[in-house]
């Protein structure tokens, strides 16, 4: 079955330092990887997908076949950075749904 | 567009009540996804449906859960005979089509404490 993992529960980082959200994913053929980003009292958001090759807020992922990695980075960190993250595969088992990780929540600090 | 609305956004029932968790699409949205988040846990899918058919039901639980999205008005997870282990943030998420390149919207979730 499709997983996702998030190891880290919580990231705590000081404000212009780098992050790096780790994402590891288990899925034998060409996953789709998103990262979504939920803000203190707001809904969850897309932050990026990686078919896109994009970089929002400064954020990019790169995905790494051969370690099964889609880990999310930003170089400098800002406190608004802070939130909560999960990263996600779309599931093509039956029908198109999103799996989750169990989320890391980013505290940048001042 | 106001995004996908969720109502409640908190709502308590004593064991053995009902819960009806309501999800109003975003405006020329057909598809329509419910995911639960129990404590310390990621968002996991539960189902997933278009006006008046459900699609995939792979995630519900086999009793007491029903859901359904009617031809008018919003969207409705439905618990029956609540239970203390039901307590979690449901969150709604819809699309206007399905895809892989299709961006599902989330509304902001209803948090379900059983008492």
């Amino acid at each position: 079955a499709q997983r996702v993992t998030q190891p880290e529960k919580l990231l705590s980082v000081f404000k212009g330092a780098p992050v790096e959200l780790k994402c590891n994913y288990s899925y034998s053929g060409s996953p789709e990887l998103f990262w979504y980003v939920q803000y203190s009292r707001q809904r969850l958001q897309l932050l990026l997908r990686h078919i896109s090759r994009e970089s929002i807020k400064g954020f990019t992922a790169d995905l790494n076949k051969g370690e099964t990695s889609f880990h999310l980075k930003k170089p400098f960190a800002q406190e608004e950075d802070s939130a909560m993250y999960y990263c996600a595969s779309l599931s093509t088992s039956g029908t198109y749904k999103y799996i989750f990780g169990t989320g890391t929540r980013l505290k940048v600090l001042a | 567009n106001a995004g996908v609305m969720q109502n409640p956004r908190h709502l308590v029932r004593r064991r053995g009540q009902e819960a009806r968790l309501r999800c109003s699409p975003m405006k020329g949205h057909s598809h329509v996804y419910w995911y639960r988040q129990l404590p310390e846990e990621g968002l996991k899918f539960m189902v997933y449906l278009q006006k008046e058919n459900i699609i995939d039901e792979s995630g519900m639980p086999k009793e007491r859960f029903s859901a359904e999205f009617p031809k008018e008005g919003p969207s409705i997870l439905r618990i029956q005979q609540v239970v203390r282990g039901d307590s979690a943030a449901y969150f709604c998420a819809s699309s206007p089509e399905q895809g892989r390149n299709t961006e599902a919207f989330f509304g902001q979730g209803t948090r379900l404490t059983v008492v």
